[in-house]
């Protein structure tokens, strides 16, 4: 059984720039959350796709977005970068909602 | 929202002493999960626990729904314990806590 990977590894991008990070779920799992984490923080929940759709939201704003393919792998994109978006971008999947989430080694995300 | 606090937010103990991390939640939970993250920032599960009580070799943990919170415990504790220590909460919309940052000296 494969669990969930992510890439890519490490990623720098200037600000204003746009980025697109990727997740593929663990097999027979068809809900992703998606988290970013800042240097010495707790991970903060962005979003959440349930069967390709958007089914919970975080305080982040519309510049995150995200896409759930049929395969249940997952997007994030993230428009317009600031500085304050460096961070460890982590996906988790898990069998449906509220259940056991499983998460990915993460991207690191530099912004200068 | 859900408040979710850890206690203590730092740890630092010799190999083998046990130790028990808090975790208090402000609203009524369908799930609870406990978590290590590794320096390299892999999360690492520990528990899926709702309710009641696990136990998985060192280590074990109860969760109190109708108090509103969780315990994490570890026994005879080994320098890889290191690390940070989160719980995580909700459904739709899942609220991680501070963390408890865990030292284990050899």
């Amino acid at each position: 059984e494969t669990g969930v990977t992510q890439s890519p590894t490490h990623l720098i991008k200037t600000r204003g720039q746009q980025v697109t990070l990727r997740c593929s779920s663990q097999s027979g799992h068809n809900t992703v959350s998606w988290y970013q984490q800042a240097l010495g923080q707790g991970p903060q929940f962005i979003f959440q796709y349930y069967r390709e759709e958007e089914n919970g939201r975080g305080n982040f704003p519309p510049r995150f977005s995200g896409l759930q393919f049929p395969n249940y792998s997952s997007e994030l994109n993230v428009n317009a970068l600031e500085l304050d978006d460096s961070a460890l971008y982590l996906c988790a999947s898990s069998i449906g909602q509220g259940d056991e989430q499983y998460f990915g080694p993460g991207t690191r995300l530099t912004v200068t | 929202g859900i408040q979710v606090e850890q206690s203590p937010p730092d740890l630092i103990l010799q190999e083998g002493a046990n130790s028990t991390l808090r975790c208090n939640f402000s609203d009524s939970v369908n799930n609870l999960q406990w978590f290590h993250q590794n320096p390299w920032g892999q999360l690492i599960n520990l528990f899926y626990i709702p309710s009641g009580t696990k136990q998985n070799g060192r280590l074990s943990a109860t969760t109190v729904a109708t108090e509103r919170y969780s315990l994490l415990y570890i026994s005879s504790s080994q320098t890889t314990d290191s690390g940070v220590y989160f719980c995580a909460v909700g459904d739709d919309k899942i609220i991680f806590g501070k963390g408890t940052r865990l030292h284990i000296l050899p």
